[in-house]
């Protein structure tokens, strides 16, 4: 089966840092993918995790480790506009559909 | 389009009743899938079309949920007698093969409310 496991809630200061976790457990794995989604509105696509490492993208870096299905998002300089759901997504195959975590919401406090 | 489009963004309707949602994906995206979203919830699979080939059907919670894909491009999600645990919000997704890095672009959803 497939079990993607995120924290449901986190809060943290404006300019701070803070690491957003994710495990999964899939029968395969070809992607690990990032996607934030603000109240009411769709989810948009952060980042893409294939192999071990970290990814870097401005404020926002995600790294990936296979041996341990683990992922962690994480998010530099918090600005409130960051204030949103955070969701884990892990593509098992190359033609199977995205199979999506429950949702951090995080919460930017001044 | 520019995006991918889905109508309506809210519909509700009695229970009983059938609604169609639609999704128009970004022009030449082969793939396309629905999901919802309850509340509180993660996005979970209904179905997946990707080109030609017969939908990945496997997420269908009921029978009373259908989907076409008409000239591999709008999609229509049906579900027939509707019951008040469908209120949810329907999210539509369109990717292009193998596109790994940019991952799926999403429709804003239509939000259904059963009462």
């Amino acid at each position: 089966g497939q079990n993607i496991d995120q924290p449901t809630e986190m809060t943290a200061t404006e300019g701070a840092i803070v690491q957003i976790n994710c495990t999964y457990q899939t029968s395969g794995f070809n992607g690990l993918f990032w996607y934030q989604q603000h109240a009411g509105e769709a989810p948009t696509f952060l980042s893409y995790n294939v192999l071990d490492g970290l990814e870097e993208k401005g404020r926002f870096s995600s790294f990936l480790s296979r041996s341990k299905g683990y992922s962690y998002l994480l998010l530099k300089e918090l600005q409130m506009k960051d204030s949103a759901s955070y969701l884990c997504a892990v593509k098992a195959s190359g033609n199977t559909p995205l199979v999506f975590g429950k949702g951090t919401r995080l919460s930017v406090i001044a | 389009g520019a995006g991918v489009s889905q109508s309506p963004s809210n519909k509700v309707t009695e229970k009983g009743k059938d609604v169609e949602l639609r999704c128009d994906p970004i022009s030449g995206h082969t793939a396309l899938y629905w999901y919802r979203q309850s509340l509180g919830q993660g996005l979970e699979f209904l179905i997946y079309f990707q080109g030609n080939s017969a939908p990945d059907k496997s997420g269908l919670p009921s029978d009373r949920f259908s989907a076409e894909r008409t000239g591999g491009s709008v999609s229509t999600l049906t579900i027939q007698r509707t019951q008040q645990e469908d209120s949810a919000v329907y999210l539509c997704a369109s990717s292009r093969p193998g596109q790994g890095v940019g991952g799926y672009t999403f429709g804003s959803g239509t939000r259904l409310t059963v009462v």
